[in-house]
């Protein structure tokens, strides 16, 4: 599976849009962007996933460029419930599907 | 969400006993995993299954043992409990590789080994 880098940690203010990045500059074709959060010490909660093309559910928007290098999960309005850890993670579905450490996301009031 | 149930959610027991958490999913899917996670660490993958009976080890197998027996039902077992399987362990259930398949995980499962 393909490397991610994410930044450590983000703060963003209560009511803005949080744009998380993620890096995976050798994601290979087939490889699908997810991303999945964790709350305190809850189960992983996914989130959204992509290949090229950028999509939007309930909860977030994954924007990916171009080149597939690299991405944004895209919080529209964020609010105290969002502060978790966010997991970007890129795979063909892979059964050995690993997590890095992820972005503590914080949100302030 | 995904119909994931472990139990127990949370266990206390003596090293060198043996522990068996139980994953179990009401999805039908095919996959099903074991992870643990530790501060520090993330989440990393112990072992697990892609069909009934069919299993395989993770980055973290040792000492844990798997079990599929349905295809509903997936059992980690510690033979001999130690301390440094203190941990939160995670299941998820899959539909397998494939175009842009999800995993989705459970509640997870406190155990300390004292």
């Amino acid at each position: 599976d393909a490397k991610t880098t994410q930044p450590t940690s983000m703060d963003c203010a209560e009511g803005r849009a949080a744009n998380l990045p993620c890096n995976h500059s050798t994601i290979s074709g087939n490889e699908y962007v997810y991303w999945y959060r964790q709350i305190h010490s809850q189960g992983p909660q996914y989130i959204i996933h992509g290949l090229k093309n950028n999509e939007t559910n309930e909860m977030a928007s994954l924007i990916i460029t171009e080149d597939r290098k690299s991405s944004t999960l895209i919080l529209p309005h964020a609010t105290l419930r969002d502060t978790a850890v966010y997991y970007c993670i890129v795979f063909f579905g892979n059964e050995k599907l690993t997590f890095g450490t992820g972005t503590r996301l914080t949100i302030i009031p | 969400d995904a119909g994931i149930t472990q139990s127990p959610r949370h266990k206390v027991t003596e090293t060198g006993t043996p522990v068996t958490l139980r994953c179990h999913q009401t999805e039908n899917h095919r996959y099903m995993y074991w992870y643990r996670q530790d501060p520090g660490h993330g989440l990393r993958l112990i072992h697990y299954s892609y069909g009934v009976k069919d299993t395989d080890k993770g980055e973290v197998s040792d000492g844990y043992s798997v079990s599929r027996s349905k295809t509903e039902d997936f059992l980690l077992t510690l033979e001999s409990a130690t301390s440094s399987q203190t941990s939160v362990y995670f299941c998820a259930i899959s539909e397998g590789p494939g175009s842009g398949n999800t995993i989705y995980f459970g509640e997870g499962s406190w155990l300390t080994v004292v």
